[in-house]
C-alpha cells in the first residue's frame, strides 16, 4: 500500500540542527522528496533523493535514506527563524503521483 | 523565468455550482498534475495530464475533470461542489525525463471555499 507518516510537530531553537522524519511504506518507491510549505504558499521543492542512494547533502540540508527500513529523514544544520515552515514528505514512482505525508510543523525560536 | 502560476487566488463558489481553475507550467514542462489540500493535510493527487490526455487520475470521483490545451496550460473542473471540497488546490508540472529527477514543482495553489 501507499502511506507516508511523519511526527506533526518539531520545535527547535535557532542555530541549532533540525531533524524531521518521514516513514513509507511502498517499497517500490523510486524518488522521495522533502517540499517545505510556508504559510498561505505553495510547495516549494527542497530536495529529492533517489531511492538507490542512502544520502544527499545541499548546503544546509542533509537527506538519510534507509532504505531496509523505509525511513527518511531531513536535518537542517544551523536552523534559522526563516526554516520555520511546514515540511512535507513525499514519494514517487518515476512520472507517478507523488504521495505526501501530513506534514511536519518545524517551530523556530530564539 | 516564470515559475508555475495559477488563477485565481481564491474562489468563493456555493454548493451545487461548478468551478474552473487555471493553471500554466513552469516554461519547458509539459506534463501538469493537480492535487488537493484540504485543511492541516498534506496534498491528495487528483490526475495528471500529458500530451492533453489524462495519463494517471488518484481516488476522486467524476465530478473532477480536465483539460490539458496545445500550449501545456490546464484547467481543473470541479462540479455538483460539495462542502468538502474547500481547499487549497495546487498545480505542479514537470519535465519527465529531464535529467532523470522527475522534479515537480508547485504554484502558489488557488484557496477553494464552497458555503
Amino acid at each position: 500500500g501507499e502511506d507516508v507518516e511523519q511526527s506533526l510537530f518539531l520545535s527547535v531553537r535557532e542555530g541549532d540542527s533540525s531533524v524531521i522524519n518521514c516513514t513509507y511504506t511502498d517499497s517500490s518507491s523510486t524518488y522521495l522528496y522533502w517540499y517545505k510549505q510556508e504559510p498561505g504558499a505553495g510547495l516549494q521543492l527542497l530536495t529529492y533523493i533517489f531511492s538507490n542512494m542512502d544520502m544527499k547533502q545541499d548546503q544546509r540540508l542533509t537527506v538519510l535514506l534507509n532504505k531496509k527500513d523505509k525511513h527518511l529523514s531531513l536535518r537542517i544544520a544551523d536552523t534559522q527563524t526563516g526554516d520555520s515552515a511546514i515540511y512535507f514528505c513525499a514519494e514517487s514512482k518515476n512520472t507517478d503521483k507523488l504521495i505526501f505525508g501530513t506534514g511536519t510543523r518545524l517551530q523556530v525560536f530564539p | 523565468d516564470a515559475g508555475v502560476t495559477q488563477s485565481p487566488t481564491h474562489l468563493i463558489k456555493t454548493r451545487g455550482q461548478q468551478v474552473t481553475l487555471r493553471c500554466s507550467p513552469k516554461s519547458g514542462h509539459d506534463t501538469v498534475s493537480w492535487y488537493q489540500q484540504a485543511l492541516g493535510q498534506g496534498p491528495q493527487f487528483i490526475f495528471q495530464y500529458y500530451e492533453e490526455e489524462e495519463r494517471q487520475r488518484g481516488n476522486f470521483p467524476d465530478r473532477f475533470s480536465g483539460h490539458q490545451f496545445p500550449n501545456y496550460s490546464s484547467e481543473l473542473n470541479v462540479n455538483a461542489l460539495l462542502l468538502g471540497d474547500s481547499a487549497l488546490y495546487l498545480c505542479a508540472s514537470s519535465l519527465p525525463g529531464q535529467g532523470g529527477s522527475y522534479e515537480q514543482y508547485f504554484g502558489p495553489g488557488t484557496r477553494l471555499t464552497v458555503t
